[in-house]
């Protein structure tokens, strides 16, 4: 099994620039996160999907964050322009179909730095 | 006041030493209770989950619930260096279940 697969693994640009980062859900879950963690806020939520479509994005910060799930294998989050203030570690994480407690299995995250 | 409590941390421990890592919380709807644990540069993996009040052993880890208090635990006996990461509690409502309220994680060292 490989695990969710999150690229570019870091990124580091400059202010204004678009960001985007990647990630491959684990084959057969149906449910996609992204978060973002930093030192001072934690891991906050940004976008909820399931089956592909976007249920809950109430996190999304501002309209600058867009993120896709094109098909059931791949997901993006892009960021338009970036800002110093957008620096954090995204993560990405898939959870099958069940009923009860939700197992959100995590990516590698991507490390990114925007100076 | 955060809907959910953790201590930051860093607790320091000698190895071989029963670690107690704990969690508070203000919303009384939260049935789902999750430890993850996160090692350095690395996503959080699911460590042990709970649904309402109790207690469950998993090898060395043991998760305690206590709903009358809003309080959940993770003890870790016959702690390892390995054991050293940073772990976050979260939990859940029932009808929102993939809606995770975080705890800001407690940085735990094991030290040989």
């Amino acid at each position: 099994d490989a695990g969710v697969i999150q690229s570019p693994r870091h990124e580091v640009t400059e202010m204004g620039q678009e960001v985007t980062l990647r990630c491959k859900p684990i084959s057969g879950h149906n449910s996609l996160f992204w978060y973002r963690q930093t030192m001072m806020r934690g891991l906050e939520l940004l976008i909820y999907f399931n089956n592909n479509v976007p249920i809950d994005d109430s996190g999304m910060p501002e309209d600058r964050f867009s993120a896709k799930m094109p098909n059931a294998s791949f997901s993006t989050l892009k960021i338009q322009p970036s800002e110093p203030r957008d620096s954090a570690v995204y993560f990405c994480a898939s959870s099958p179909r069940t009923s009860g407690v939700t197992k959100q299995y995590f990516g590698p995250g991507t490390r990114l730095t925007v100076t | 006041q955060k809907e959910v409590e953790q201590d930051p941390g860093p607790l320091s421990v000698p190895e071989g030493a029963i670690v107690s890592l704990n969690c508070t919380y203000s919303n009384s709807a939260f049935q789902y209770f999750m430890w993850y644990r996160q090692y350095s540069r690395k996503g959080p993996e699911l460590l042990m989950y709970t649904y309402s009040s109790g207690n469950k052993e998993d090898g060395r880890f043991t998760a305690q619930v206590d709903k009358s208090s809003k309080y959940i635990s993770l003890f870790i006996r016959d702690s390892q260096p390995s054991d050293s990461a940073t772990y976050l509690c979260a939990m859940s409502e029932p009808d929102s279940n993939y809606q995770l309220i975080w705890g800001a994680g407690t940085k735990l060292i094991i030290k040989p």
